[in-house]
């Protein structure tokens, strides 16, 4: 079984608010992905990382930012939260083609 | 452009018949392609990948897919489903010339009754 962690499992807030939502993996993995997913439909690559100080946007534009300043860490950040913003929030790591998930942040923003 | 798409947004099944879920992809070079699970208020699972080979490809819980180039396809089957096997289930692909993106199809939900 997969060791990706993210934290929190689900987070109401309101507009406006900066918010940070956490990732992290023990697997050693270097490449690591931020996906965005809204009900009935498919996820949307939103930022990626090759390593540590490597991020790169996805295909999906999103107002978040990224970091990897550490190998298993890869925390996603929101300055300023709108409606817009609520969604599926998945983490994933991967090595040799396989990707490995976390469990999901479901953000609603109010 | 490369794309995935899953013919069925929802399949209902009764406990013990057997079930395929489709997956057709858009690719003009040679791909990579996997079925992933979601279970409720869970990430992804892996059930099973092809990458060469045999075009035959067994997975988890039973799960088999079969790669078919020709008709751009490798839908997911299983003989005989159980309660469990209720969940969310993606095809995605990536291709050989940059296996550091995957794509997604929207996804089709699988509803085992019993």
């Amino acid at each position: 079984e997969a060791d990706i962690y993210q934290t929190p499992r689900y987070l109401v807030i309101g507009t406006g608010k900066k918010i940070t939502l956490e990732c992290s993996q023990t697997m050693g993995h270097d490449k690591m992905y931020w996906y965005q997913q809204d009900p009935g439909m498919e996820l949307h690559l939103i930022h990626y990382s090759y390593g540590v100080n490597s991020t790169e946007k996805g295909d999906l534009s999103s107002e978040s930012t990224v970091s990897r300043i550490r190998t298993e860490h890869f925390p996603l950040t929101l300055e300023s939260a709108r409606p817009s913003h609520t969604s599926q929030y998945l983490c994933a790591s991967t090595v040799s083609l396989e990707q490995f998930f976390g469990p999901g942040t479901r953000l609603t923003v109010l | 452009a490369q794309s995935v798409t899953q013919l069925d947004s929802q399949v209902p099944v009764f406990e013990e018949a057997p079930v395929e879920l489709r997956c057709n992809y858009s690719s003009s070079v040679s791909v990579y392609l996997f079925w992933y699970v979601q279970y409720p208020n869970q990430g992804l699972q892996l059930l099973l990948k092809y990458l060469s080979g045999s075009t035959l490809v067994k997975g988890i819980n039973g799960f088999e897919a079969e790669f078919n180039k020709s008709q751009t396809s490798f839908h997911l089957r299983k003989p005989s489903v159980h309660i469990s096997d209720t969940a969310e289930y993606f095809c995605a692909v990536t291709f050989s010339y940059n296996t550091d993106k995957l794509i997604f199809g929207t996804g089709t939900r699988l509803q085992v009754f019993p």
